[in-house]
């Protein structure tokens, strides 16, 4: 799989938009871009993925760029609750045998009030 | 829709002794994966199981470590003899299998906390 880069940590206020990057500069063709938190020892929480067009759910927007080489996951208004470790992650959606998400360090969001 | 459960979600056991960890996927959901998150780190992959079958155990230890998906129950990840470097928490995920959807959408359990004294 592809790795991917992230910022360590950053600070958002809250009620404004939070806006995480991430570098996947060796993606390939059949690889998606995933995207999922972990709020402080729980379980990882999916939040959105993406192939090549821009997504948007409930809960975030993800942008990719036109060369795939980097993203963004955006929380339009983050709550404190946001607050989390957020994780990119790139993989092919094969399907069948290659089932593992690798999880980098992520990047440590802070929301102050 | 009930998510991903693990049970128990925290167990404290004694070095020498055997610890248990259960998974039942999401209604719907024939694949499992365990994946270990020690202190202070990042989630590593062990296995992934569908019913009856390993498909990938390469992040499995190779010794005391023992993972089952039954036709019937929940997944059980098994983990003989523990010691200290055992202590940690384990967690679980399942995705469905369907041509309508995402394969590899891995949604997680809460986990279960591991303390090996």
């Amino acid at each position: 799989d592809a790795k991917t880069t992230q910022p360590t940590s950053m600070d958002c206020a809250e009620g404004r938009a939070a806006n995480l990057p991430c570098n996947h500069s060796t993606i390939s063709g059949n690889e998606y871009v995933y995207w999922y938190r972990q709020i402080h020892s729980q379980g990882p929480q999916y939040i959105i993925h993406g192939l090549k067009n821009n997504e948007t759910n409930e809960m975030a927007s993800l942008i990719i760029t036109e060369d795939r080489k980097s993203s963004t996951l955006i929380l339009p208004h983050a709550t404190l609750r946001d607050t989390a470790v957020y994780y990119c992650i790139v993989r092919a959606d094969y399907g069948g045998s290659q089932g593992n998400l690798i999880f980098g360090k992520g990047t440590k969001l802070s929301v102050k009030p | 829709n009930a998510g991903v459960m693990q049970n128990p979600r925290h167990l404290v056991r004694r070095r020498g002794q055997e610890a248990r960890l259960r998974c039942s996927p999401m209604k719907g959901h024939s694949h499992v994966y365990w994946y270990r998150q020690l202190p202070e780190e990042g989630l590593k992959f062990m296995v992934y199981l569908q019913k009856e079958n390993i498909i990938d155990e390469s992040g499995m230890p190779k010794e005391r470590f023992s993972a089952e998906f039954p036709k019937e129950g929940p997944s059980i990840l098994r983990i003989q003899q523990v010691v200290r470097g055992d202590s940690a928490a384990y967690f679980c995920a399942s995705s469905p299998y369907d041509t309508g959807i995402p394969q590899e959408t891995q949604y997680f359990g809460p986990g279960t906390r591991l303390l090996v004294l």
